[in-house]
C-alpha cells in the first residue's frame, strides 16, 4: 500500500522559510514522478511542483518560482519543498503526491501557516 | 495559463438521482483531464483520469467524458458515500496544472 508522510509544517512568519518533507513507502519511490499540491483554506487544490524520477527535471506554478524548490533524495525514499521568502498567500496545506501529471494517491497533508 | 471553471458551484441531490458536473478550459487540453473526489479533513481523491479513464477502485457509477475545452463528471445513482466535493484538473502542459474551483455535492 503506497503511504505518504507529510511533516516540516508550521507557522512561520512573512519572508520565512520552511522545508516540508514527504517520507515515502509501499512503492519504487526512485521509479515515480512526485508532486506537491497545496490547498489554501476553503479553497481548491493548486497544483504546486513535480520533479522527475531522478531529479533531473522540475516544474513549478508562476507563483512559487524562484521561491520554492523541490528536491527528492531516492536513497532516503523522500521527497521535500524548501520554501522561502513566504508571503501570506502561501498559507495552505501541503500535499505530497505519486506520480507527475495526475498525481495520486496524497499524503495526508501538512499545514503551514505564514502569519506575523 | 490555462483557467478551468466548473458549474455548478453547489449541488443538491437525494440519494438514487443522476447528477452532472461540467468543468470547462480556456483552451483545449485534449483528453488530459482528471476528475477527484475530497471529503472534509481528507486529501483529494483521484477518481478519473484522462477524461474517461476510471481509476482503481473507483465504482462504476462515476463516469467521465469530453474532450477539448468541455468535460463532465457523472455519478449514476447517488450514494450517501458520494456527498462530498469534487475538482476537475487539467494537466494538458507543465507549469499550468491547474484544479478547477470545485462543485459541492449537497443533500437535498
Amino acid at each position: 500500500e503506497v503511504q505518504l508522510v507529510e511533516s516540516g509544517g508550521g507557522l512561520v512568519q512573512p519572508g520565512g522559510s520552511l522545508r516540508l518533507s514527504c517520507a515515502a513507502s509501499g512503492f519504487t519511490f526512485s521509479n515515480s514522478w512526485m508532486t506537491w499540491v497545496r490547498q489554501a483554506p476553503g479553497k481548491g487544490p493548486e497544483w504546486v511542483a513535480n520533479i522527475k524520477t531522478d531529479g533531473s527535471e522540475n516544474y513549478y506554478v508562476a507563483s512559487v518560482k524562484g521561491r520554492f524548490t523541490i528536491s527528492r533524495d531516492n536513497a532516503k525514499n523522500t521527497l521535500y519543498l524548501q520554501m522561502s521568502s513566504l508571503r501570506d498567500d502561501d498559507t495552505a496545506v501541503y500535499y505530497c503526491a505519486k506520480g507527475g501529471d495526475v498525481p495520486a494517491p496524497w499524503g495526508q497533508g501538512t499545514l503551514v501557516t505564514v502569519s506575523s | 495559463d490555462i483557467q478551468v471553471t466548473q458549474s455548478p458551484s453547489t449541488l443538491s441531490a437525494s440519494v438514487g438521482d443522476t447528477v452532472i458536473i461540467i468543468c470547462r478550459a480556456s483552451e483545449s487540453v485534449r483528453s488530459w483531464l482528471a476528475w477527484y473526489q475530497q471529503k472534509p479533513g481528507k486529501a483529494p481523491n483521484l477518481l478519473i483520469y484522462k477524461a474517461s479513464s476510471l481509476a482503481s477502485g473507483v465504482p462504476s457509477r462515476f463516469s467521465g467524458s469530453g474532450s477539448g475545452t468541455e468535460f463532465t463528471l457523472t455519478i449514476s445513482g447517488l450514494q450517501p458515500d458520494d456527498f462530498a466535493t469534487y475538482y476537475c484538473q487539467q494537466y494538458n502542459s507543465y507549469s499550468t496544472f491547474t484544479f478547477g474551483p470545485g462543485t459541492k455535492v449537497e443533500i437535498k
